[in-house]
Order: structure tokens, then sequence, then C-alpha cells
């Protein structure tokens, strides 16, 4: 069935590194890729997203990549501070079961240490 | 402030209860979702709803029912036929759901999550 794999599940970086985050989605119709930061005990909030006709998006010390012929999409933060730490959720909008809806990755959490 | 509020923050259930968690939007939305999201895992699509009067099931409704009598509001029943309740449950609101057209995605609306209820069954 569609799913988004995504890796890795937890990731640790001292302050000032850079971070990725990889994903890779199973229906090759899909052309939407929004990125969500979800702190601690709050919803998540979206922090980039990407659309099929381009292949990179950046947006101050955020960017991110969709290679549409392997199916994945990987979300990258430069210069990381502390208040980066969060768990971060890709998703992939699929059309499936007869209804349009986001499928989510099963979440990156994200320590930055000072 | 536009958003969504979810309420309460907190809630507890014992067994055999069933609980209503609310949602509502003022961001004048047309679609309305709710997620059920626990440790390790994405967020699960319970149910969702294109427009007033209207809900379909997603991935994992059983236990759980819905209405959708306001545009600005979305409540979730937890029923106690839902044998593992205890989660964190997330609405979201979007302008509209976006159509098929031509064999391919059409134009897609951002979601806008709520703070979320924690739900915990004694």
């Amino acid at each position: 069935g569609e799913n988004v794999e995504q890796h890795p599940s937890t990731l640790s970086v001292q302050e000032g590194d850079s971070a990725v985050i990889k994903c890779t989605y199973s229906d090759s119709a899909s052309n939407y890729f929004p990125w969500y930061k979800q702190e601690l005990g709050k919803g998540p909030q979206l922090i980039i997203d990407i659309r099929s006709n381009v292949g990179e998006k950046k947006d101050q010390r955020i960017a991110v990549t969709l290679n549409k012929t392997a199916k994945h999409f990987s979300l990258h933060i430069t210069e990381t501070q502390p208040e980066d730490s969060a768990v971060y959720f890709c998703a992939a909008f699929m059309f499936s079961g007869g209804y349009n809806k986001l499928i989510f990755g099963a979440g990156t959490r994200l320590a930055v240490h000072p | 402030d536009g958003g969504i509020t979810q309420s309460p923050k907190y809630l507890f259930r014992k067994e055999g209860q069933n609980v209503t968690l609310s949602c509502e939007q003022n961001l004048n939305h047309d679609a309305m979702y709710w997620y059920r999201q626990d440790p390790g895992q994405g967020l699960r699509l319970i149910y969702y709803s294109q427009i007033v009067n209207d809900f379909q099931k997603g991935d994992i409704a059983e236990g759980y029912s819905v209405s959708r009598e306001k545009k600005e509001s979305f409540p979730l029943t937890v029923t106690s036929a839902q044998k593992n309740p205890t989660a964190f449950y997330l609405c979201a609101s979007s302008m509209g759901p976006a159509g098929l057209a031509g064999g391919y995605l059409s134009s897609y609306h951002e979601q806008f999550f709520g703070p979320g209820t924690r739900l915990t069954v004694l």
C-alpha cells in the first residue's frame, strides 16, 4: 500500500552542524511534500513544502530537495540551533482508498546540543 | 487571532465510557481532519470532512465517530468500542481538499494543526 518511510528515527548533532532527514514515498503520482516540525506537547507546524515541479526549495536555514525519479525527498537544516530540537515529520500527498490524503512518515527526533 | 483550538488539553477516561474531543477553527476552512498520534509512528487519519454535513472514514475509523453540523466545528467521539484509545489526538483544517484532474493531483491546501488533546484511559 501507499507509505512514506523516514530516516533516521533519531538524530543528534552539535550546535552549528547540519542535519539531514530523508524520506521515500511509494506513489509516483504524489506531487506535494510538506515537512512539519512538532515541539513537545504541541501540534505539528508546517516549516517548508515542495511541489513536484521543482527540485529544491530554500527558506533561510532550511532547504528541501526532491528527486521524483527516485521517489525521495530530504530536509536539510544548516547551522543548527538548540531551538531546532523537535520531532520532524515528512509527508506526501496521495490519492488512496478513494480520497486524497497526506501520508506521514514516522518522524525524526532531532536533538541539537549546545 | 485565527487558528484551531482543541479542548481539553488532557482528558482521562474510564473504560467503557464515551468521550468527546472538541475542535474549533475560525479560519473559514472547508475541510477538517482528525488524526491519531502514537509514539514512534506518524499521524494516522481517523476521519475527515470536506464540507459541512459530510464526513468520510479515514484509515482507522473503527471505534470513533464524528459530526460536522457547523463549518467551524468537528468534534470527535471516542467510543467504548475503541480498544486502545490512549493516544495524542490532533485536529487539522485546510481551505479545501485537492481534487483529481486529468489523472494528476491538482492544487493542495496546507493543513493547519491544533495543539492536540492527550487522552488517557484509566
